[in-house]
């Protein structure tokens, strides 16, 4: 079992709606992170988490470090927000980021 | 503005050449990752430094690959013989990392990436 998994896959979303996108792992850590991943290939650090909750525009990314478990919310979704949403975490005591298989988002028009 | 930058972007080889990639972190920043990603695997860490120096490359096949920072504005991964199976997109980030602060409590900035083929 991978230690951090995320759900769903992929998801399609017409413009507009709400997207939850979640993140379990299975380890102790240190923080959590949320990665984009342009079609282009480009990522981008979106958020880095230790505990609670952080808005930046549209995007909401919460952590519950008891549960194990992380979301990234977008709301208002747009077209432009159609990426790849990869989750990370690093384990405590370690030094790398462990990496979920990514969330493929298409927002459509 | 700053940003990593990666050389080559494409890059495609035949099989047993050797193959360099090379990386320019943001000036100032003290880490130094590299990563590979696949379709099958995701992103995976090959090796990391800081100041410099490798902290872990547990993450990299010791036979053919190489990782080195010659100063503190060049990383190098290396591959030779090179393979098929080597084919990925490789990624290097950089980051500052203060004493004492866990090093995934700091965000990885992530060039644009270099695409091998290996045929």
């Amino acid at each position: 079992k991978n230690e951090v998994e995320q759900s769903p896959q992929n998801l399609t979303a017409q413009e507009g709606e709400f997207i939850t996108i979640n993140c379990s792992y299975s380890v102790g850590i240190s923080a959590l992170h949320w990665l984009q991943q342009h079609p282009g290939g480009g990522i981008v650090s979106l958020f880095m988490l230790s505990s609670g909750k952080k808005k930046h525009g549209r995007l909401i990314a919460t952590i519950n470090i008891q549960e194990k478990h992380s979301s990234l919310h977008i709301t208002a979704s747009h077209p432009r927000d159609s990426a790849v949403y990869i989750c990370a975490v690093g384990k405590s005591g370690q030094g790398n980021l462990i990496f979920g298989k990514g969330t493929k988002l298409s927002v459509k028009p | 503005d700053a940003r990593v930058t990666q050389t080559p972007r494409h890059k495609v080889t035949e099989m047993g050449q050797e193959v360099t990639m090379r990386c320019q972190p943001i000036l100032g920043h003290n880490t130094v990752f590299w990563y590979r990603q696949t379709m099958m695997q995701g992103l995976e860490l090959l090796a990391y430094f800081r100041n410099r120096a490798p902290l872990d490359d547990s993450g990299m096949p010791k036979d053919r690959f190489s990782a080195e920072m010659p100063d503190a504005t060049l990383a190098t991964l290396k591959i030779q013989p090179s393979e098929p199976r080597d084919s990925a997109v490789y990624f290097c980030a950089s980051g500052f990392v203060s004493d004492g602060t866990a090093l995934a409590k700091n965000i990885q900035y992530f060039g644009a990436g270099t695409r091998l083929s290996v045929l």
